[in-house]
C-alpha cells in the first residue's frame, strides 16, 4: 500500500507570496493533519481534517489555511509569505479520528527568502 | 496535553539495547503514551503506544510504571541505522492534536 505522499517536495518562495502545498493520504484514511517542524520551535500542531471538515486547529494566524477533498487529499495554503515560515511541513492520515498512530508523509520543504 | 520531558541526546554502541526515558508528570487518565522516530529528511514514523505496564513490538518496548509520570523506551541490539530522533508523546485518546516534545537524538556508534 502506497504511504502518504506531498507535493512538492521542495519549494522556494519570496516573501509576501502565497504557496499551496498538497497531501495525498493512505489509501482508505480519512482523517489529515498537518504539522510545522522547524529546528527552534521543533514539531508543531497546524490543523486536522476529517470528511472535509476542520476539527482541530493548532495556534496559528489566519495565514495558514486548509481544506480536504472528498477523495480524502488535502491542501494546506500558506499566504503572504514570512521568512519564519521556512520550514518543513509534514502531512499526517490515519485511518481514523480515534487513534494516536498517524502515518507521515516525507514532508515539503519550504524555504521563504 | 500533558508535557513530555526526554534527554536532549544520547550515545549507544551497536548491539547494545539502548533506553530513552520520558517524564510525563502530568499526565491524566485518558492519556496514552506514544513513540516516535524520524530520521533526517522524513516524517516521524509510529515505534509503539502504550498505557501501562509494558507492551513489546516486532521494533521496541515500552515499560510504563504504575504512577505513569514516566516511561521508559527499549530499542534491544541496535544498530546503526537507528540513530535517529526518537519523540515521547502523551496523548489524550480522541485527540488528533499531537504535541511534541524536544525530542532525544540518538547516536549510534559502530
Amino acid at each position: 500500500k502506497a504511504g502518504v505522499t506531498q507535493t512538492p517536495r521542495y519549494l522556494i518562495k519570496t516573501r509576501g507570496q502565497q504557496v499551496t502545498l498538497s497531501c495525498s493520504p493512505i489509501s482508505g484514511h480519512r482523517s489529515v493533519s498537518w504539522y510545522q517542524q522547524t529546528p527552534g520551535q521543533g514539531l508543531q500542531f497546524l490543523f486536522e481534517y476529517f470528511s472535509e471538515t476542520q476539527r482541530n486547529k493548532g495556534n496559528f494566524p489566519g495565514r495558514f489555511s486548509g481544506r480536504q477533498f472528498s477523495n480524502s487529499r488535502s491542501e494546506m495554503n500558506v499566504s503572504t509569505l514570512e521568512l519564519g515560515d521556512s520550514a518543513l511541513y509534514l502531512c499526517a492520515s490515519s485511518l481514523k479520528r480515534d487513534t494516536y498512530e498517524q502515518y507521515f508523509g516525507p514532508g515539503t520543504r519550504l524555504t521563504v527568502t | 496535553l500533558a508535557k513530555t520531558t526526554q534527554p536532549i541526546s544520547m550515545d549507544s554502541y551497536e548491539g547494545q539495547e539502548v533506553n530513552i526515558t520520558c517524564s510525563h508528570n502530568n499526565i491524566a487518565t485518558n492519556d496514552y503514551i506514544t513513540w516516535y522516530q524520524q530520521f533526517p529528511s522524513q516524517g516521524p514514523r509510529f515505534i509503539i503506544q502504550g498505557y501501562k505496564t509494558k507492551v513489546t513490538n516486532e521494533v521496541a518496548s515500552l515499560f510504563i510504571p504504575a504512577d505513569r509520570k514516566s516511561s521508559t523506551l527499549s530499542l534491544p541490539r541496535v544498530s546503526l541505522s537507528d540513530t535517529a530522533v526518537y519523540y515521547c508523546l502523551v496523548i489524550t485518546f480522541g485527540n488528533e492534536k499531537l504535541t511534541f516534545g524536544t525530542g532525544t537524538r540518538l547516536t549510534i556508534i559502530p
